[in-house]
């Protein structure tokens, strides 16, 4: 049973557009969430996180918006640069040991 | 570069055998985390060890194994190995537990033949 959803498996977007992953959960215990990138042949690196108590996150142009009563986070990247093609998995975690990570979505951005 | 480092890279093997996989955390990092990768699958939480001693269990099957180091290094054992197990498997390390940034090796990929 998959508890954090990436239901896009690839994601297609024109430089300098806004890019939105997106990420759904099933357990409403979770009270942090994450985005890590991964770049081919890498491991991946952490992006940007978010505690339950916000709603949203910005870090650049990366920001981060979670709906608790949807159980829905996503990630906003604006402007989208061919640099940020990479695959992007969300992750969530119950104020215990483990993140659950998601199955990833593609972003592929197209100069 | 994290910082946290892996061998070896790549390895194929057998079904029925035994392979020891390798990772050194990041400088001063006292948490050490093991994922395991499958195709089309997300990072599936596998064991942590903090500070030598295991913290924490995921889905880690009973045929595999893992242990930390006074070094802090940590090892993981896959044993009696199937075809299933073929993955990439990454470590990552923080500095204390979780909750915090976790820095991820560049991974192993293990093919199991």
């Amino acid at each position: 049973d998959q508890q954090v959803k990436q239901n896009s498996p690839s994601l297609s977007v024109q430089e300098g557009r806004i890019s939105i992953l997106n990420c759904d959960y099933t357990n409403s215990m979770f009270d942090y969430f994450l985005w890590y990138k991964k770049y081919p042949a890498e491991g991946p690196t952490f992006l940007i996180s978010i505690s339950s108590i916000k709603d949203k996150n910005e870090d650049g142009r990366f920001t981060v918006f979670l709906n608790k009563s949807a159980k829905h986070l996503s990630l906003h990247i604006v402007p989208s640069q061919p640099g940020d093609s990479a695959v992007y998995f969300c992750a969530a975690s119950e104020r215990t040991y483990k993140y659950i990570f998601g199955t990833g979505t593609r972003l592929k951005v197209l100069a | 570069d994290s910082g946290v480092t892996q061998t070896p890279k790549h390895l194929i093997t057998a079904t029925g055998q035994r392979v020891t996989l390798r990772c050194s955390p990041r400088s001063g990092d006292l948490s050490v985390y093991w994922y395991q990768q499958s195709l089309d699958q997300g990072l599936q939480f596998l064991i942590q060890y903090y500070n030598g001693e295991e913290r924490a269990k995921g889905n880690i099957l009973e045929r595999f194994s893992a242990q930390q180091f006074p070094d802090l290094h940590s090892e993981l054992n896959l044993s009696s190995l199937e075809l299933g197990d073929s993955a990439l498997y990454f470590c990552a390390s923080s500095a204390r537990d979780f909750g915090e940034t976790q820095y991820f090796g560049p991974g192993t990929r293990l093919l199991v033949l």
